[in-house]
């Protein structure tokens, strides 16, 4: 069975400073994985995914993401952050993996507030 | 390109009623997926639709059912509403093996 680990359910930052927002995985294949975000009343955004392409994987705004596999992680990086970046962030496995047609699984989520 | 719109925004509705909630994909998509996301319990799985047939769902009660039409839009019924359906219902849809895209959701309120 797949399932993600979100290990922080509450990370701040001030703005300019590095974001790290961590993910662990547990698949018995090799996994499609991705990040999510949600902002206040809003659906998912996409933010990156991996598909066994690259194990560093650039997304929108700014935020990468590095495959490792033998620390089974997923974690999302991000140089400096933006007050905007403030929001919900899932780390998704998809289900069953190597078809992005699949269900995704969600981990629990990170709240993100970034302080001015 | 327009994105994926769900409607009813809200819904209020009492205990044994029932909800329709509404959602059309991206245009090209041919699935489309429903997710619950209730406080205090995440984001769970609910229904896979793709190409008209139901290919996946997850542990819910067949209470919650839905049908996905011919233009691909979809349908989630709830029937005999609880306290506990509350929550924001969230639609994606998908090319074949993409990723999915969310709507902003429909937001159930049972009272």
């Amino acid at each position: 069975a797949q399932s993600v680990t979100q290990l922080d359910s509450h990370v701040s930052v001030s703005e300019g400073t590095p974001v790290l927002l961590r993910c662990n995985y547990s698949s018995s294949y090799s996994p499609s994985l991705f990040w999510y975000v949600q902002h206040p009343n809003k659906g998912l955004q996409l933010l990156l995914k991996y598909t066994s392409a690259a194990t560093l994987v650039k997304g929108i705004n700014g935020f990468e993401a590095e495959f490792k596999k033998s620390e089974t992680s997923f974690h999302l990086t991000k140089p400096s952050a933006h007050m905007s970046d403030a929001a919900e962030y899932f780390c998704v496995v998809s289900d069953p993996p190597r078809n992005q047609g699949g269900k995704l699984i969600f981990g629990q989520g990170t709240e993100l507030s970034v302080k001015p | 390109e327009a994105g994926v719109t769900q409607s009813p925004t809200h819904l209020i509705k009492t205990r044994g009623q029932q909800a329709t909630l509404r959602c059309s994909p991206i245009s090209g998509h041919t699935s489309v997926y429903w997710y619950q996301q209730a406080l205090g319990l995440g984001l769970q799985f609910l229904l896979w639709y793709e190409e008209g047939e139901e290919r996946n769902r997850g542990n819910f009660p067949p209470r919650f059912s839905g049908r996905q039409f011919p233009n691909y839009s979809s349908e989630l019924n709830v029937n005999a509403l609880e306290l506990e359906d509350s929550a924001l219902y969230l639609c994606a849809s998908s090319r074949s093996n993409q990723p999915q895209h969310f709507g902003d959701g429909t937001r159930l309120s049972i009272l």
